[in-house]
């Protein structure tokens, strides 16, 4: 069973913590990503990468970094948290193999509160 | 950038009843995607769609190219459907780097 793992579901973290969100996915795809989502914004694309050490910029980058020293393994790292940052966030992952579409895989979200 | 619009935001139905859930895109994809949301996070993909016509068990999505409109459709409705149903769509060739999602219909069903 294809599987994308979170590390943390809820995190409490208080303004200008660094805050590390963890994500690993065991089928091999080239593609993750870490999306925020909030009421009545849907979801927004922070950061991607296409493979280890890349990565790209997504809508809202701000305030936000990511590493992937790893293909299994996507980072997103808060430097220093503030009470906007408060929010749900998403990892995903795909394949780059399919020129018609590539499923994509969630994981559970990790709800993080910054006070 | 493309936009993505779904209705209806919000749909009750009694068990049993068929359900039908529309997307409507402004630009050429590559590909559409139907997600479902359960209260709690976790974002699950039930259809990757570039033409045509899908089904899984009660669950059919199908998708007008020409039109830019894909429909989700539930027959024999049951109270664990009950969730988030999202739309995304691919505008980067397959990759999902570029996914654009609609906000999200949520249905509840009644028993």
């Amino acid at each position: 069973d294809v599987k994308v793992t979170q590390s943390s579901r809820y995190l409490v973290k208080r303004t200008g913590e660094k805050v590390f969100l963890e994500c690993v996915q065991d089928m091999d795809h080239e593609n993750m990503f870490w999306y925020r989502q909030d009421p009545g914004l849907g979801l927004r694309l922070i950061y991607f990468s296409y493979d280890v050490k890349m990565k790209e910029k997504g809508d809202i980058p701000e305030g936000y970094s990511v590493s992937r020293e790893k293909k299994e393994r996507f980072s997103l790292i808060l430097e220093s948290a503030s009470t906007n940052q408060t929010s749900m966030y998403l990892c995903a992952s795909s394949s780059d193999r399919g020129h018609s579409g590539n499923t994509i895989y969630f994981g559970e979200g990790s709800w993080l509160t910054v006070v | 950038k493309n936009e993505v619009e779904q209705s209806p935001q919000n749909l009750t139905a009694q068990e049993g009843e068929f359900i039908t859930i529309n997307c409507s895109y402004s630009v050429g994809i590559s590909a559409l995607h139907w997600l479902q949301q359960h209260p709690g996070g976790g974002i699950v993909s039930l259809f990757m769609l570039s033409s045509g016509k899908k089904k899984h068990g009660r669950l059919i999505a199908t998708i007008n190219i020409q039109e830019k409109h894909s429909s989700l459709h539930i027959t024999a409705s049951h109270p664990r459907d009950s969730a988030v149903y999202i739309c995304a769509v691919d505008s980067s060739g397959g990759s999902n780097y570029k996914l654009t999602f609609g906000k999200g219909t949520l249905l509840t069903v009644n028993p």
